[in-house]
């Protein structure tokens, strides 16, 4: 079973343009979640998506916004991009069976620079 | 905020077992503890979760105090590809509750 992908893997962007990541999770995961990983704030959680519905946002400002389609595939985008948007952004699927939450599985990531 | 603290390292010689240490006192009744790594520049990858028994797979074993304040992930031969930061989360097996990642255990595994 393939797993998490996401595109572009690599981007470099100008302070106050303006980026869309994909993520296509694993076959028959419904929920996407995405993270921001800085080298000093860590690991952090941006939103997560089940069928096509926001259900959890991290503590991010509007700038930051996704949407998740009805084959489960997400984007996220950000809008006037600051240098201190520079990250790895990471995407992560799980099975959402009931009301259970399986384990998370991640993408590679995708390395964004603003210069 | 992460609710577990970890060491920020550790060392340990390939072929020996690592034995990573996380700290939990504050869990509740309803929280599992999720263990994942992360190799430089990839993506997080899960490795084992668990409740208050002992737990095994291909890849680690978690052992979770009987009180459940602590746990220790087992690697049990370690090599140099198991090099990776370790993070210990806990959180409800149920419902929409993010992973919420604290720094982790660097674990250089060493020739």
């Amino acid at each position: 079973k393939a797993g998490v992908t996401q595109t572009p893997r690599y981007l470099i962007k100008t302070r106050g343009q303006q980026v869309t990541l994909s993520c296509s999770p694993i076959s028959g995961h419904r929920s996407v979640s995405w993270y921001q990983q800085t080298p000093g704030q860590g690991l952090q959680f941006l939103f997560e998506y089940f069928s096509e519905t926001q259900r959890n946002k991290g503590n991010f400002p509007g700038r930051f916004s996704g949407r998740q389609f009805s084959n489960s595939r997400s984007e996220m985008n950000v809008s006037t991009l600051e240098l201190g948007d520079s990250a790895l952004y990471l995407c992560a699927s799980s099975v959402l069976s009931g009301r259970t939450l399986y384990e998370q599985y991640f993408g590679p990531g995708t390395r964004l620079t603003v210069t | 905020d992460a609710k577990t603290t970890q060491p920020p390292s550790m060392d340990c010689a390939e072929g020996r077992a690592a034995n990573l240490p996380c700290n939990h006192s504050t869990i509740s009744g309803n929280e599992y503890v999720y263990w994942y790594r992360q190799i430089h520049s990839q993506g997080p990858q899960y490795i084992i979760h668990g409740l208050k028994n002992n737990e095994t797979n291909e890849m680690a074993s978690l052992i979770i105090t009987e009180d459940r304040k602590s746990s220790t992930l087992i690697l049990p031969h370690a090599t140099l590809r198991d090099t990776a930061v370790y993070y210990c989360i806990v959180r409800p097996h149920s419902g929409n509750t993010p992973l919420v990642f604290g720094k982790g255990t660097r674990l250089s595994v060493i020739a």
